[in-house]
């Protein structure tokens, strides 16, 4: 699997649009971007997932851009329970296990 | 359960004991996942599960590390002779590949809330 960088930590004021990047300038063709999130103490949530398009759900959208070496996640209204640790990960849609970096921790504030 | 259901949700254990942590999956979902955690870490793949069979151990870090699944549902890690590194959150996951003319459009993996094991 395509290995990703994401920034350790960003900042989001409560309320705004968070927007979490992501670079995978090594994806394949058949490779699609997941995005994941880790709150405190839980396990990894499932967020969204893209190959080119752009996607939509009611949790976030995805932009991937048109070279798909990177892509954003939006998080289009930040509250304080979107605080968490929010990995993305390139795979292919028949891969076995995740490959889950470091991530970048997001930290909304009041 | 509607989710995946893992039990303990903590464990405290002694160096040199076994330990056996369970893994209800999501009914109907045929894949199964182990993954440890430690603190302050990222997840380390440990094994997967298709059905009964695992075509993937490769993540297991010595051969005291051991899991079955049966009925292809439930599973169990055992942890034979626990080390103090053995320390960790350990993480299961469950996934249900969904086609659309025959191209594998999604597969996610849903994640319990993991055991968190102490070796004193």
């Amino acid at each position: 699997d395509a290995k990703t960088t994401q920034p350790p930590s960003m900042d989001c004021a409560e309320g705004r649009a968070a927007n979490l990047p992501c670079n995978h300038s090594t994806i394949s063709g058949n490779e699609y971007v997941y995005w994941y999130r880790q709150i405190h103490s839980q396990g990894p949530q499932y967020i969204i997932h893209g190959l080119k398009n752009n996607e939509t759900n009611e949790m976030a959208s995805l932009i991937i851009t048109e070279d798909r070496k990177s892509s954003t996640l939006i998080l289009p209204h930040a509250t304080l329970r979107d605080t968490a640790v929010y990995y993305c990960i390139v795979r292919l849609n028949y891969g076995q296990n995740f490959v889950f970096g470091p991530g970048t921790r997001l930290s909304v504030l009041p | 359960g509607a989710g995946v259901s893992q039990s303990p949700s903590n464990k405290v254990t002694e160096k040199g004991k076994d330990v056996e942590l369970r893994c209800d999956p999501i009914s109907g979902h045929t894949a199964l996942y182990w993954y440890r955690q430690r603190l302050g870490q990222g997840l380390e793949f440990l094994i997967y599960f298709q059905g009964n069979s695992a075509p993937d151990k490769s993540g297991l870090p010595s051969d005291r590390f051991s899991a079955e699944r049966t009925g292809e549902s439930v599973s169990t890690l055992t942890i034979q002779r626990t080390q103090q590194e053995d320390s960790a959150v350990y993480l299961c996951a469950s996934s249900h590949r969904s086609l659309a003319g025959g191209v594998l459009t999604k597969n996610i993996q849903y994640f319990g809330a993991g055991t968190r094991l102490s070796v004193l």
